[in-house]
Order: structure tokens, then sequence, then C-alpha cells
């Protein structure tokens, strides 16, 4: 079962639009972190957000945290062709039972031509 | 380069096989979780150690073990390989139990 799903699964546009993408959840998380994955490389972590309504800007990339913190956005302006990539989230659990792992959603794939 | 390490890179085997895979995590990290990546699954947590001793635990196959070392690097140990076990593994480590991960470059598994 996936905790947290991702929308939309591919996304290709051409450079200069803006995109949204969501990550959503039923379960409550402590924190949610986003990252960037590049082909054969490993996931890079952009973002931590910690409170419900926090919004957190990254250059032109843009993360909201929902109120409930159940789910999340990324908001890329004027996307370029080095903002392709893999985007996933990761809610962080609470307790002892799932310790400090990071649940991830499967990713937006986003690809960006000139 | 985040500093976490990984090997090998690569490793191709059949089935019925063991491999052992290998992680470094950044110097001063003393925690190390594993996960697997595949096309239908997503990236998923498979196990943390924490200063040699096990922390958490997520969906990890029993024929799947690991553990981590006096000199805080860590092994993945898969045995009685299936072709659905093909997938990259990823090490990451954090500072303490909880935190910023930092992922490593990932080892590419393939079961033929």
């Amino acid at each position: 079962t996936q905790l947290l799903e991702q929308s939309p699964q591919f996304l290709s546009i051409q450079e200069g639009e803006n995109l949204t993408v969501y990550c959503n959840s039923s379960s409550v998380f402590s924190s949610l972190q986003w990252y960037r994955q590049e082909p054969g490389e490993g996931p890079v972590l952009l973002v931590t957000v910690v409170t419900g309504g926090e919004v957190k800007k990254l250059k032109r990339l843009t993360f909201q945290f929902g109120d409930a913190r159940k789910d999340s956005s990324l908001h890329i302006t004027a996307a370029q062709p080095g903002d392709t990539g893999l985007y996933l989230c990761a809610g962080l659990g609470w307790g002892s039972n799932s310790g400090y792992a990071l649940n991830f959603g499967k990713g937006t794939s986003l690809l960006v031509t000139p | 380069d985040s500093g976490v390490t990984q090997t090998p890179k690569h490793l191709i085997t059949a089935t019925g096989q063991r491999v052992t895979l290998r992680c470094s995590p950044r110097s001063g990290d003393l925690s190390v979780y594993w996960y697997q990546q595949s096309l239908d699954q997503g990236l998923q947590f498979l196990i943390q150690y924490y200063n040699g001793e096990e922390r958490a635990k997520g969906n990890i196959l029993e024929r799947f073990s690991a553990q981590q070392f006096p000199d805080l690097h860590s092994e993945l140990n898969l045995s009685s390989l299936e072709l659905g076990d093909s997938a990259l593994y990823f090490c990451a480590s954090s500072v303490e139990g909880q935190g910023e991960q930092f992922f490593g470059p990932g080892t590419r598994l393939t079961v033929l």
C-alpha cells in the first residue's frame, strides 16, 4: 500500500511554463520532504516542511505543506531543462514502529524541453 | 557527491544466488538506511541501523538481511534471489537516528 500518492505521474512541458505537482495521503506526517532524483543517481533533498500550512521557497520552486499535514505541493515557475528529473515526496512517520523511515511516493517524472 | 558510497555500482547474477551490497556512510553519520527502488513499487524503505543496532524495519523480505559494523559501514545481504528482486538498492545515512538523509548513488541489481 502506497501511503503517499503523487500526481501527475508524468509531465512533459516546454521551457518557461509553470507547473504544480501534488503529493497526497490519508496519513498525517510529522514532516514531509521533497527530493529530486536524476537517472543513475540517488535522490537529493530539496526541502523539508514541518508546520501545517508552511510555505517554503527555493528560487523558482515553491513548496507547501497542507494545513492537516497530509498533503503537499511543489510549484515550479518558468521551468528550465535543468529541472528535468524525478520529483519524490516523502513523509516522515511519528512513532517507534516506523522509526524514522521515510515513506516515499512513486514520484512525478518531469521533462522540460527547450 | 553526497559523501555516501555504495559498491558495487552494478551487479548481475542468477536466480537462487546470494549477493552482498556494501555502503559507507558520510563521515560522522551514525545511522544507515537501506531502500529498494523498482518501477512498479517506487522507493521502499527496507531497514535502518543506528550505531550498529537495528532501529527500524520496513518491507524487508526474510531472504534479506543487513548489518552495521563497528566502523559504521553497512552491508545488505540478499539471498535466494528471484527475478523480482531486480531493482536499484540505495543506502542513505544521517547524523543521528532522524533528520536529513543523504543518499548514495545506488547499486543496480539484475537477476537473470
